[in-house]
């Protein structure tokens, strides 16, 4: 297994464009997820999916758009890059059990930013 | 929330016991326990996690308090390769990881 992929590895970006950050992960899992590290701080869930069709928003939304059109791919996009969008970008998925015991597993991140 | 306290950095020697403390004391009767890694900008790692007993894997034990108001991860040889920030969490809801700013464990030679 290739586990959980993200391309590009490191992208820059003007003010103003828009971009989309792959994610793909071939595990079978229900549950996927972005989030962001900006410097010195932990990850801050930006939108997650629980299957295919199904996304809902985390706790940093803004600015972002996500789809799950399958299992395996959860692409985020960038509407309109702003500078105080540079960060690090990870993609995690796990399985969706009930009992929520179930692990997550990340992607190696996309490094953006933003001029 | 229950929302997790975590010193900010912490030193080991290699080959000694790693022992990460986080507290916890909000935390709800079914919340899970959870403890991440990551290492030099990595995506983060599970490593362990527990609801009331203590519990051990092939990469660490867990040890929580009977209260539950608080955790240790220890790291029973700590070797270089084990410096990294590590995330204590609290499951709040779902699959939705909340991560706060961690432990910095430096393993020194």
């Amino acid at each position: 297994n290739a586990g959980v992929t993200q391309t590009p590895k490191f992208q820059v970006l003007k003010t103003g464009q828009s971009m989309t950050l792959q994610c793909a992960q071939d595990m079978n899992h229900e549950y996927m997820s972005w989030y962001r590290q900006d410097p010195g701080m932990g990850l801050r869930l930006i939108h997650y999916s629980v299957g295919a069709g199904i996304t809902d928003q985390g706790e940093v939304p803004n600015g972002y758009n996500v789809s799950r059109s399958t299992t395996e791919d959860f692409p985020l996009r960038l509407l309109s890059a702003a500078p105080s969008q540079t960060s690090v970008y990870f993609c995690a998925s796990s399985y969706n059990l009930a009992d929520g015991t179930d692990t997550q597993y990340f992607g190696p991140g996309t490094r953006l930013t933003v001029l | 929330d229950a929302k997790t306290t975590q010193p900010p950095s912490m030193d080991c020697a290699e080959g000694r016991a790693a022992n990460l403390p986080c507290n916890h004391s909000t935390i709800s009767g079914n919340e899970y326990v959870y403890w991440y890694r990551q290492i030099h900008s990595q995506g983060p790692q599970y490593i362990i996690h527990g609801l009331k007993n203590n519990e051990t894997n092939e990469m660490a034990s867990l040890i929580i308090t009977e209260d539950r108001k608080s955790s240790t991860l220890i790291l029973p040889h700590a070797t270089l390769r084990d410096t990294a920030v590590y995330y204590c969490i609290v499951r709040v809801y779902g699959n939705k990881l909340v991560f706060g700013a961690g432990t910095i464990l430096r393993v020194k030679s």
